[in-house]
C-alpha cells in the first residue's frame, strides 16, 4: 500500500522567503508527526497532530514555524522568513494512533536549502 | 525523557552477526525501547520494539535485561545492504527522541 509521501522532495529558497512543506500520511492514520534532521544528526521532534488538533507543538523552534492538518489527512508545515539555519531535511511520519506500540512510518523527507 | 547512549560507529563484515548495545539508565516504567534504521536520503524505518526480555522478528532480535537500563540490537548475518545508521530510542508516549545513532559499515 501507499506509504507516507512528502512534497517537494527538494526545495531551495532565498533567505527571508516563506516555504510550505506538505505531508500526506498513510490513509487511516490518525496521528501525524513532523521532525527536522540536520546534516549528520538525529531527528528533532517538531510537532504532533492527533486528528487535526496539535496537542504538542513544543518542538517548533520559533514562531516562524507553524503547521496545520486538514482532518486526518494532509498536513502542511510552513516556515516564514526562512533563515540559513532552517536548512535541513524535514521528515513527516504517521501512525495509527499515538500509543506506545503504534509504529511511526516515515516519509522520504523534504530537503530544504536556504541560501 | 530518558536519554540513550550508543556507539557512534561500528564496522563489520558480510555474514557476521552484529550487536549494537544502547544504554538508557533513566528509562521509565512505561517506556518501550524502539530501534529504527536509516539509509542515506531516506526517512527512518522501524526495525523492532520491546519492553523486556527478548523480541525477535524477521529482521532482528532485541535483548533487554531485567533492569531495562540497556538493550542490544542483534542483526544476524549482515549484508552490505545493512550499512545504515541505527537509532535506539526510548519511546515515551508519542514523542520519539532520537540521538545521533550508530553508523554501521558492513564491508565485503
Amino acid at each position: 500500500g501507499a506509504g507516507v509521501s512528502q512534497s517537494p522532495s527538494n526545495k531551495v529558497t532565498e533567505k527571508g522567503k516563506d516555504v510550505e512543506l506538505r505531508c500526506d500520511p498513510i490513509s487511516g492514520h490518525t496521528a501525524l508527526y513532523w521532525y527536522r534532521q540536520r546534516l549528520g544528526q538525529g531527528l528533532e521532534f517538531l510537532i504532533y497532530f492527533q486528528g487535526n488538533s496539535a496537542p504538542d507543538k513544543s518542538g517548533l523552534p520559533s514562531d516562524r514555524f507553524s503547521a496545520e492538518r486538514t482532518g486526518e489527512s494532509v498536513s502542511t508545515l510552513t516556515i516564514q522568513r526562512t533563515q540559513q539555519e532552517d536548512s535541513a531535511v524535514y521528515l513527516c511520519a504517521s501512525s495509527l494512533s499515538q500509543g506506545q506500540i503504534d509504529t511511526q512510518y516515515f516519509g522520504p523527507g523534504t530537503r530544504l536549502t536556504v541560501l | 525523557l530518558a536519554k540513550t547512549t550508543q556507539p557512534i560507529s561500528m564496522d563489520s563484515y558480510e555474514g557476521q552477526e552484529v550487536n549494537i548495545t544502547c544504554s538508557h539508565n533513566n528509562i521509565a516504567t512505561n517506556d518501550y525501547i524502539t530501534w529504527y534504521q536509516q539509509f542515506p536520503s531516506q526517512g527512518p524505518r522501524f526495525i523492532i520494539q520491546g519492553y523486556k526480555t527478548k523480541v525477535t522478528n524477521e529482521v532482528a532480535s532485541l535483548f533487554i535485561p531485567a533492569d531495562r537500563k540497556s538493550s542490544t540490537l542483534s542483526l544476524p548475518r549482515v549484508s552490505l545492504s545493512d550499512t545504515a545508521v541505527y537509532y535506539c530510542l526510548v519511546f515515551s508516549s508519542y514523542k520519539l527522541i532520537f540521538g545521533s545513532g550508530t553508523r554501521l559499515l558492513v564491508r565485503p
